[in-house]
């Protein structure tokens, strides 16, 4: 099945550093979401990418959905402590529903 | 606008017995999706209604169900509770068109003694 591998698992960074991590996957997808989990939520949508190539900025995060359509990267620029949380991507298993799959998250620990 | 809102938070129920859980969506949204979270499994897809009808299903087994109602609300059942039931249960709702953006809940803790 559609399996998509995240890494890296977790980071540990300091306030202002810039973090990138991504997700792989060996089929093709449609659209690449990404979301954050903090402790006792739900996941919330950060950024959502529909076109090949396609380059997406939500503040100081940036989202490119990749060439081959198998790829996305997430960066986060000058890192706060309110990044702290569980970054997942997730893309859906055919083009007209909603199910679906997710990464194993990256778990981002900001040092003040 | 109100968020996707799920209820209860917290459960705690023993094994053999059923639960009900509840989640109302953003207004105007028709798709409901439930997942389940666990720290080994990481997020999996249980079912997804449109319209009061199941249009996709994961792979869980039957003691998992759910439905939709007219106004798009929608509950998801487990009976014959098992310990390793024990997740976070979240729902996700989208206008369910082609692809949209999902939103989802705060989820609900259920715990499984």
């Amino acid at each position: 099945g559609q399996q998509l591998n995240q890494s890296p698992q977790s980071m540990f960074i300091q306030e202002g550093e810039d973090v990138s991590m991504n997700c792989t996957s060996s089929s093709i997808f449609n659209t690449w979401l990404w979301y954050k989990q903090e402790p006792g939520e739900g996941p919330v949508l950060l950024i959502a990418l529909y076109k090949a190539g396609e380059l997406t900025s939500n503040g100081r995060l940036t989202a490119q959905f990749g060439i081959t359509r198998k790829d996305s990267f997430l960066n986060i620029s000058a890192s706060i402590p309110s990044d702290v949380g569980i970054y997942f991507c997730a893309g859906p298993k055919f083009y007209n529903n909603n199910d679906m799959r997710f990464g194993a998250g990256t778990r981002l620990t900001v040092k003040p | 606008k109100a968020g996707v809102t799920q209820t209860p938070r917290y459960l705690i129920k023993t094994r053999g017995q059923q639960v009900t859980l509840s989640c109302s969506p953003i207004s105007g949204h028709r798709s409901v999706s439930w997942y389940q979270q666990t720290p080994g499994q990481g997020l999996q897809f249980l079912f997804e209604y449109f319209s009061e009808t199941q249009r996709n299903k994961g792979n869980f087994p039957g003691r998992f169900s759910g439905r939709q109602f007219s106004n798009s609300r929608s509950e998801m059942n487990v009976s014959t509770l098992e310990l390793g039931d024990s997740a976070l249960y979240l729902c996700a709702s989208s206008f369910g068109r082609g692809i949209d953006e999902a939103f989802f809940g705060q989820g609900t803790r259920l715990t499984v003694v």
